[in-house]
C-alpha cells in the first residue's frame, strides 16, 4: 500500500493557462474524490468517481472544471482558463473499506 | 449531513491531556462520528471513528454522550508534533462524501 500520490506537489501557473494535476489512489479502492481547500478553511467536495463513472460533482465546479478517471484507475482534474481564485490545494482521496486514504494535495498557485 | 460546531482554537502544552468538543445538534441514527487530523502541507487524516460511548485506539479517545449530540476528542500527553488541525465530521457508512467545517486549530508549547 503506497497511498494516494498526486501530481505534481506545486504548481505556478499564469491566469489564463490550463493546468492538469493527477491523482493515483490505492489500487483496490474503487471509489475516488476530488476536493479543494484554500487557506483557513476545511476541504470543500468537488466530485466523486465510482470506477470511472463520475456520479457527483459540485456546484463549486464550474464548466472550467473537468474531471476524468479512465478505466477506474488514476484520475486527472483540469482546470481550463485558470483564474487567481483557482490558487488552492486540489485534494484527492480515495475510500475502501476502512475509509478514506487522502493524498498531500496539489498546490496550486495562479500568478 | 449533520453539521457540527467545534472550537476554531486551542492552545496547550507539552505533556498535557487536551480536549476538543464538538457539537452535532441535528446528528441522525445511523450517522458516524469522525475526526480527522491535518498538517500543513498534506491531505487530513484519519484518527478515529465511533458511535457511542467510549472509543480509544493508540492515537485519541473518542467520547460520545447518550443523546450522541456532541463529542469530544481526547488526546492525551500532547507532544509539539500534535500541533495541527482537527476536524470532526458527522455522516454515515458506506459512500458519503465528507463534509469538512473550519476545524480546530491545535498549537502545542513548548
Amino acid at each position: 500500500d503506497t497511498g494516494v500520490s498526486q501530481d505534481p506537489r506545486h504548481k505556478i501557473t499564469k491566469r489564463g493557462q490550463n493546468v492538469t494535476f493527477r491523482c493515483d489512489p490505492i489500487s483496490e479502492h474503487n471509489r475516488l474524490y476530488w476536493y479543494r481547500q484554500t487557506l483557513g478553511q476545511g476541504p470543500e467536495f468537488l466530485t466523486y468517481f465510482q470506477n470511472e463513472a463520475q456520479l457527483e460533482k459540485s456546484r463549486l465546479l464550474s464548466d472550467r472544471f473537468s474531471a476524468e478517471r479512465p478505466k477506474g484507475s488514476f484520475s486527472t482534474l483540469e482546470i481550463q482558463r485558470t483564474e487567481q481564485g483557482d490558487s488552492a490545494m486540489y485534494l484527492c482521496a480515495s475510500q475502501g473499506t476502512y475509509g478514506y486514504t487522502f493524498g498531500s494535495g496539489t498546490r496550486l498557485t495562479v500568478v | 449531513l449533520a453539521k457540527t460546531t467545534q472550537p476554531i482554537s486551542m492552545d496547550s502544552y507539552e505533556g498535557q491531556e487536551v480536549n476538543i468538543t464538538c457539537s452535532h445538534n441535528n446528528i441522525a441514527t445511523n450517522d458516524y462520528i469522525t475526526w480527522y487530523q491535518q498538517f500543513p502541507s498534506q491531505g487530513p487524516r484519519f484518527i478515529i471513528q465511533g458511535y457511542k460511548t467510549k472509543v480509544t485506539n493508540e492515537v485519541a479517545s473518542l467520547f460520545i454522550p447518550a443523546d450522541r449530540k456532541s463529542s469530544t476528542l481526547s488526546l492525551p500527553r500532547v507532544s509539539l508534533s500534535d500541533t495541527a488541525v482537527y476536524y470532526c465530521l458527522v455522516g454515515g457508512g458506506g459512500y458519503n462524501k465528507l463534509i469538512f467545517g473550519a476545524g480546530t486549530r491545535l498549537a502545542v508549547h513548548p
